[in-house]
């Protein structure tokens, strides 16, 4: 089965700054890979997504990129504020079976802090 | 519009005892899934159901079962819990044109 591995597991940035987490997969067969935020005693949310048919996707100060031939991809967050320091997933499937459903294999996760 | 609501939020339980947690979503998605998240390990995903009337073993389904009622409906089952069980429990359901999750609140279970 696919195999996903995430790090760091903690990422300590200055408010305004750059963090970049990183993600690699073992199935080359994935072909989808979204990013979610966890904050403290919430859900899971969806904070952006990308196919295997796109190399890059941005969403104002976020963005993902994803390299198929490493098998890995990554999500960058610029000019961070406060309100980011939460627990980030990343997860990758194998999707476009009609009525297959989407079986998300996640990351252990990186604990973002951002610092004043 | 809910979303996906799960119930219990919290619950504590003896070994052995067990317990349905329970799962609806208003969204008509056609796709539901349990998880468990454990400190350190992520996301694990324990049943899915593809659509109505199928479900699915993920990677830790040991000591778990499963019913999906109807197409809302996914509920998850603990016959005879043990302490290995505790855990945060997440219910999600996505819907095949965009495949994106819609998580539940959660269901803390200890198992004492």
């Amino acid at each position: 089965g696919e195999n996903v591995e995430q790090h760091p597991s903690t990422l300590s940035v200055q408010e305004g700054d750059s963090a970049v987490i990183k993600c690699t997969y073992s199935d080359s067969a994935s072909n989808y890979f979204p990013w979610y935020k966890q904050e403290l005693g919430k859900r899971p949310q969806l904070i952006i997504d990308i196919r295997s048919n796109v190399g890059e996707k941005k969403d104002q100060r976020i963005a993902v990129t994803l390299n198929k031939t490493a098998k890995h991809f990554s999500l960058h967050i610029t000019e961070t504020q406060p309100e980011d320091s939460a627990v980030y997933f990343c997860a990758a499937s194998r999707v476009g079976i009609t009525g297959g459903g989407n079986k998300l294999t996640f990351g252990t996760g990186t604990q973002l802090k951002v610092e004043l | 519009n809910a979303g996906v609501t799960q119930t219990p939020k919290f619950q504590v339980l003896k070994t052995g005892q067990s317990m349905t947690l329970q799962c609806a979503q208003d969204m008509n998605h056609n796709s539901m899934y349990w998880y468990r998240q454990d400190p350190g390990m992520g996301l694990r995903l324990i049943y899915y159901s593809a659509s109505e009337g199928t479900t699915d073993k993920g990677e830790v389904p040991n000591g778990y079962n499963v019913s999906r009622l109807n197409k809302r409906e996914f509920s998850l089952r603990l016959e005879s819990a043990a302490p290995s069980q505790t855990s945060v429990y997440f219910c999600a359901s996505s819907v095949d044109r965009d495949y994106g999750y819609t998580f539940g609140s959660g269901t803390r279970l200890t198992v004492v």
